[in-house]
């Protein structure tokens, strides 16, 4: 079986453009949260996604936003973007989406604004 | 809100020889306590998860963590590691409630000497 599949897996873009990144889940997976990983730090939570609607909301910015398809399968939009948005940007997915369930990542997609 | 804490941030052990990974957290009930081990270039892989019973739990890979509630600790052991354990390993909380926001520590970078 696939794994969570991000694409693209690299991505140059320059300070006031915007991007859209794109997320694959599971297989049966209906959760997916997308998660901002700066260099040399832990994962930050940004969003998570659960039949298509917005269950929770990390401390970002308005210029990111996201979306679950009804395949389950999401993309996260930042616009306007500024030089500290340069990042890894892993996608994970799971079941149910309840707190304490195995989370699976992608292996993320690393953007660099210059 | 929940924090995590891991203080060392980069780890040499020899091929062999014991590991203790130390990780403190802050939440105000019981959290669910997950280790994660990120390769170069890769995204996070669970290695074990802790709610609730046994305080010792074990995971994948031959590691094991302790849950002491005392001390607000979830510490990450391995008796004997191997070259191929040499990653980055992210202690991480996340809240029982109906969403599912996952907190992760800085990290801490694991190198292994022959």
């Amino acid at each position: 079986d696939a794994g969570v599949t991000q694409s693209p897996t690299h991505l140059i873009k320059t300070r006031g453009q915007q991007v859209t990144l794109r997320c694959s889940p599971i297989s049966g997976h209906k959760s997916v949260s997308w998660y901002q990983q700066v260099l040399g730090q832990g994962p930050q939570f940004i969003f998570q996604y659960y039949e298509k609607e917005e269950r929770g909301r990390g401390n970002f910015p308005d210029r990111f936003s996201a979306r679950q398809f009804p395949n389950y399968s999401s993309e996260l939009n930042v616009n306007a973007l500024l030089l500290g948005d340069s990042a890894l940007y892993l996608c994970a997915s799971s079941l149910g989406g309840q707190g304490g369930e195995k989370l699976f990542f992608g292996s993320g997609t690393q953007l660099s604004v210059l | 809100a929940q924090s995590v804490t891991q203080p060392d941030i980069h780890i040499t052990v020899s091929e062999g020889a014991s590991l203790e990974l130390r990780c403190n957290y802050s939440y105000g009930a019981t959290p669910y306590l997950f280790w994660y081990v990120q390769s170069p270039g890769q995204g996070l892989q669970l290695l074990l998860k802790y709610f609730s019973g046994d305080t010792l739990v074990q995971g994948i890979k031959g590691f094991e963590a302790e849950f002491k509630r005392s001390q607000s600790s979830f510490n990450l052991r391995k008796p004997s590691v191997h070259w191929s354990d040499a990653a980055e390993y992210f202690c991480a909380v996340a809240h029982s409630g109906g969403y599912q926001k996952v907190t992760f520590g800085t990290g801490t970078k694991l190198q292994v000497i022959p």
